[in-house]
């Protein structure tokens, strides 16, 4: 079980905007940054969105992100067929020595 | 362009210590600009990070995993490892390795994965 909290899954029709969730707790999403990373099949995860809201060059103006108390959330607007992948979110977790966490990641389809 | 290189048997005994090598190439490691991680993913599961290394020599381990993992780095050959003992059909996955950086703290480059299969 994760420690970061997304749903499973999401989906969206070209065109639309989507919003995905992550829920964590004060020792984690509540006192650090998120980071949203995307898996398409068979890769590695790529960047997105680093430090709550601000995204890498290269990463298009649809990603933006989030974060308000112990949640955050990623938005996709102008869905494309690209876009369907696995989409994490990262934080750093101050308990015991500190360490990464992600959660458990969320499909995206795009119908 | 840096690139990141993981190696390893692919085969190991219950009960054995996995051993894996991160190679990373187009870049030094030996930067105080970045540290150097072990992340794993089990097949249709999701993400866990396993430990970071700095090149100080400073570690930090996952909870989950610390008893059991040791993370080393040799900038001599721009390498840095990972060895995981006692391992369980739990620890078959894919073994990602990447890089974080430290001003913005994110992984910024990744390995390809190698498939580390726990079987008699």
């Amino acid at each position: 079980q994760s420690v970061l909290t997304q749903p499973p899954s999401a989906s969206g029709t070209p065109g639309q905007r989507v919003t995905i969730s992550c829920s964590g707790g004060s020792s984690n999403i509540g006192s650090n940054y998120v980071y949203w990373y995307q898996q398409l099949p068979g890769t590695a995860p790529k960047l997105l969105i680093y430090k709550n809201n601000q995204r890498p060059s290269g990463v298009p103006d649809r990603f933006s992100g989030s974060k308000s108390g112990t949640s955050a959330s990623l938005a996709i607007s102008g869905l494309r067929s690209e876009d369907e992948a696995d989409y994490y979110c990262v934080a750093w977790d101050d308990s015991l020595s500190g360490f990464w966490v992600f959660g458990g990641g969320t499909k995206l389809t795009v119908l | 362009q840096v690139q990141l290189q993981e190696s390893g048997p692919g085969l190991v005994k219950p009960s054995q210590t996995l051993s894996l090598t991160c190679t990373v190439s187009g870049g030094s490691i030996n930067s105080d600009r970045y540290y150097w991680n072990w992340i794993r993913q089990p097949a249709g599961k999701g993400l866990e990070w396993i430990g970071r290394i700095y090149t100080s020599g400073s570690t930090n381990y996952n909870p989950s995993l610390k008893s059991r993992v040791t993370i080393s780095v040799d900038t001599s050959k721009n390498q840095f490892s990972l060895k995981l003992s006692s391992v369980t059909a739990a620890d078959t996955a894919v073994y990602y390795c990447a890089r974080g950086t430290v001003i913005h703290d994110y992984f910024d480059y990744w390995g390809q994965g190698t498939l580390l299969t726990v079987s008699s």
